[in-house]
C-alpha cells in the first residue's frame, strides 16, 4: 500500500537558517505528491504540489522536486522566519472517485529569532 | 470562492456521551467530503468520505460514524464516546476530477474525552 515516511521532529532552527525536511515515499503507479502546513490552532492548508516526476513545487520561498528515482521529495527554504513555524505534512495522492491522500505523520518547526 | 466550516472548535465530553460535529462547505456543489483525525503524536488519518448525498464509506472500523444529509453538509457522530476518541477531528472538501486535487480542510474541532 501506499505510505509516507518523513522527518522526525521536532525541528529548530534560528531565523535566517537553511530548512529541510526530508520526506520518502512508497506508492503504485504515479502519485501526485504534496505539503501540507498547519499553523498553531488550524486545519491545514497545501503549500505546494508537483504531479509528475521532475516537477518542483514551489510557494512562500518553500521548494520540493518530485525524485521518483529515490521516491522523495524534500521540503526546503533557504532563509526561515518566525513565521514559518508549524507543522508540516508530506502527503501522496491517487484519484479513485475520491481523493485518496496519505499523510506523514508530520514534523513540527519552530523558528527562533 | 468556497468555503469550509466546522464546529465546534472545542469540545469536551463525558465518556459515554453521545457526539456530533457538523460540516458545511460553500460555493462549490457536488464536492468529496472526509473526515479525518488526528491524535497526539501521530499523523492524520482518514475516517470516512463521501462521494454524495447518502453514500459514506469508512477507511477504519471504529466508535464513529458519518452521514451526508445534504450536498454540502457532513457530519461525524457517535451514540457513546471513549477515552480514545480524543483528538483534533478535521473536515475537508475536493472536487472531483482529476489526479492531483487538492484537499481543502477546516479549521478543525479539538475534542478532548474526560
Amino acid at each position: 500500500g501506499n505510505s509516507v515516511t518523513q522527518m522526525e521532529g521536532p525541528v529548530t532552527l534560528s531565523e535566517e537558517a537553511f530548512l529541510t525536511i526530508n520526506c520518502t515515499y512508497t506508492a503504485t503507479g504515479y502519485p501526485s505528491l504534496f505539503w501540507y502546513v498547519q499553523y498553531p490552532g488550524e486545519g491545514l492548508q497545501l503549500l505546494l504540489k508537483a504531479t509528475k516526476a521532475d516537477d518542483k513545487g514551489s510557494n512562500k520561498g518553500f521548494e520540493a522536486t518530485y525524485r521518483k528515482e529515490t521516491t522523495s521529495f524534500h521540503l526546503e527554504k533557504g532563509s526561515v522566519q518566525v513565521s514559518d513555524s508549524a507543522v508540516y505534512f508530506c502527503a501522496l495522492g491517487h484519484s479513485g472517485g475520491y481523493q485518496k491522500v496519505t499523510f506523514g505523520t508530520g514534523t513540527k518547526l519552530q523558528v527562533i529569532p | 470562492s468556497q468555503t469550509i466550516h466546522q464546529w465546534p472548535a472545542t469540545l469536551v465530553q463525558p465518556v459515554g456521551s453521545p457526539l456530533s460535529l457538523e460540516c458545511t462547505v460553500e460555493g462549490t456543489s457536488n464536492p468529496n467530503l472526509y473526515w479525518y483525525r488526528q491524535a497526539a503524536g501521530r499523523g492524520l488519518q482518514l475516517l470516512f468520505y463521501s462521494v454524495g448525498i447518502g453514500q459514506i464509506s469508512s477507511e477504519v472500523p471504529q466508535n464513529l460514524s458519518a452521514s451526508r444529509p445534504q450536498d454540502r453538509q457532513f457530519i461525524l457522530s457517535s451514540k457513546k464516546l471513549l477515552l480514545s476518541d480524543s483528538g483534533f477531528y478535521l473536515c475537508a472538501w475536493s472536487l472531483k476530477q482529476g489526479t492531483n486535487e487538492k484537499l481543502f480542510f477546516g479549521s478543525g474541532t479539538q475534542l478532548s474525552v474526560l
